[in-house]
């Protein structure tokens, strides 16, 4: 069976400092990947999502990067975190080239103080 | 682009009571439909899917939903609640051909003993 793995579980950065979260998924091959970032306990925003390896696409402007470097490991960076990214990093895989549900890690608790 | 709306951010029923929480979706074309819940401070949870068939769909822990084309909707039912059903629902939406899913804003259900 297929599973999906964050880390790290909650982070604490100060303002300014740089950022790193890693997601891998298990069990399957080629899936689609994908970064959310939910605020408030509340709606999802859709950050970026790769189609395969070094292939990225990117949602919304901001400081943050995505990197694929291996096909089951999807990595969220930035290099000056921002008060504002503060939120609930939340990591997804689907089947590649078919249309249906995202399943979802555990997600990233992460505070910018 | 495809959009979902929730008009309910909080449901509250009581224990034993049916219970609905309501989607209305905007796509191009036929729309593939989802249900997810989220518990605090966890990854989301896939319940169940409209792709094609069937206007009623069943899926996890005795959820239900119903596509009706007519009027854009996709609400989430269970004849009986429970207590352990209170929870943050998402409903999602995304179109045949393309690639990535919108969710809604969320609906936060209470069920009270």
């Amino acid at each position: 069976s297929q599973t999906i793995h964050q880390w790290p579980a909650t982070l604490v950065q100060p303002v300014g400092s740089p950022l790193s979260l890693e997601c891998t998924v298990e069990g399957t091959s080629n899936p689609n990947l994908y970064w959310y970032r939910q605020a408030a306990g509340r709606g999802l925003q859709l950050l970026f999502y790769s189609v395969g390896i070094g292939q990225i696409s990117s949602e919304v402007p901001q400081n943050l990067s995505a990197s694929r470097p291996q096909d089951r490991q999807f990595i969220l960076s930035s290099k000056k975190l921002l008060l504002s990214d503060s939120g609930f990093y939340l990591c997804a895989w689907s089947v590649s080239g078919a249309y249906g549900e995202q399943f979802f890690g555990p997600g990233t608790r992460l505070t910018v103080l | 682009a495809q959009s979902v709306a929730q008009p309910e951010d909080q449901v509250n029923v009581a224990e034993g009571n049916p219970l609905t929480v309501k989607c209305t979706y905007s796509v191009s074309g036929n729309p593939y439909l989802f249900w997810y819940v989220q518990y605090p401070n966890r990854g989301l949870q896939f319940l169940l899917k409209y792709i094609t068939g069937d206007n009623l769909v069943k899926g996890s822990y005795g959820f239900e939903a119903e596509f009706n084309k007519s009027q854009t909707s996709f609400h989430l039912k269970k004849p009986s609640a429970l207590v352990s059903d209170s929870a943050l629902y998402f409903c999602a939406v995304r179109a045949i051909h393309n690639n990535d899913m919108r969710f809604g804003a969320g609906t936060r259900l209470t069920v009270k003993p």
